[in-house]
């Protein structure tokens, strides 16, 4: 089975410019969660989406938002970009709630 | 307190040798655990999940859960230079109705050859 996929893996933007990230989940995983990763702040949970809805929210500003598509396939968007949204952004994928959790590569996202 | 704590080390071992990482978490209703390894400039990778007290083999690693202290432990044996990684502990925060994982801020282990 293939793994979690994510495009684009490395991303540079400008302060105040929007970016969407795209995480491909396993095939028949309905769950998808998006994470955010910084050396200061560690992993820290974004959202998480199931067969389309929103199921949890992170504590993130709104300029964060996603959303999940019918087959499963998931985008995260960041609005306005400030220097510290520079991170590494993971989405991860689960076949069940409260069940094992695979992550993808990542999106490097450098915000200048 | 923080949610999730793990002792951010260095931990360092010899190789052949068993090295031990701990982990405590805050929410009681908590159900699910997780270990993943981290190589540097790499995503996490899930190496271990363990859902009930106890102890879980998989190979070289073995994970310990104690939900009454609220700690869970991940043993590697036979330890080798390719374990050298950061030790992410992950803890389910919905108490099982979503995937928020809460994490630790990692472990980092160095195996010396």
């Amino acid at each position: 089975k293939a793994g979690v996929t994510q495009t684009p893996r490395y991303l540079i933007k400008t302060r105040g410019q929007q970016v969407t990230l795209s995480c491909s989940p396993i095939s028949g995983h309905r769950s998808v969660s998006w994470y955010q990763q910084t050396p200061g702040q560690g992993l820290q949970f974004l959202f998480e989406y199931f067969s389309e809805t929103q199921r949890n929210k992170g504590n993130f500003p709104g300029r964060f938002s996603g959303r999940q598509f019918s087959n499963s396939r998931s985008e995260m968007n960041v609005s306005t970009l400030e220097l510290g949204d520079s991170a590494l952004y993971l989405c991860a994928s689960s076949p069940l709630s409260g069940y094992e959790q695979y992550f993808g590569p990542g999106t490097r996202l450098t915000v200048t | 307190q923080k949610e999730v704590e793990q002792n951010s080390g260095p931990l360092s071992v010899p190789e052949g040798a068993i090295a031990s990482l701990n982990c405590t978490y805050s929410d009681r209703v908590s159900q699910s655990f997780f270990w993943y390894r981290q190589y540097s400039g790499k995503s996490p990778e899930l190496i271990m999940s363990i859902y009930s007290n106890g102890d879980k083999e998989d190979g070289r690693f073995t994970a310990q859960l104690n939900k009454a202290s609220q700690y869970v432990s991940l043993l590697i044996r036979d330890s080798q230079p390719s374990d050298s990684a950061t030790y992410l502990c992950a803890v389910n925060g919905g108490g099982g109705a979503t995937n928020k994982l809460i994490f630790g801020t990692g472990t980092l282990l160095a195996v010396q050859p």
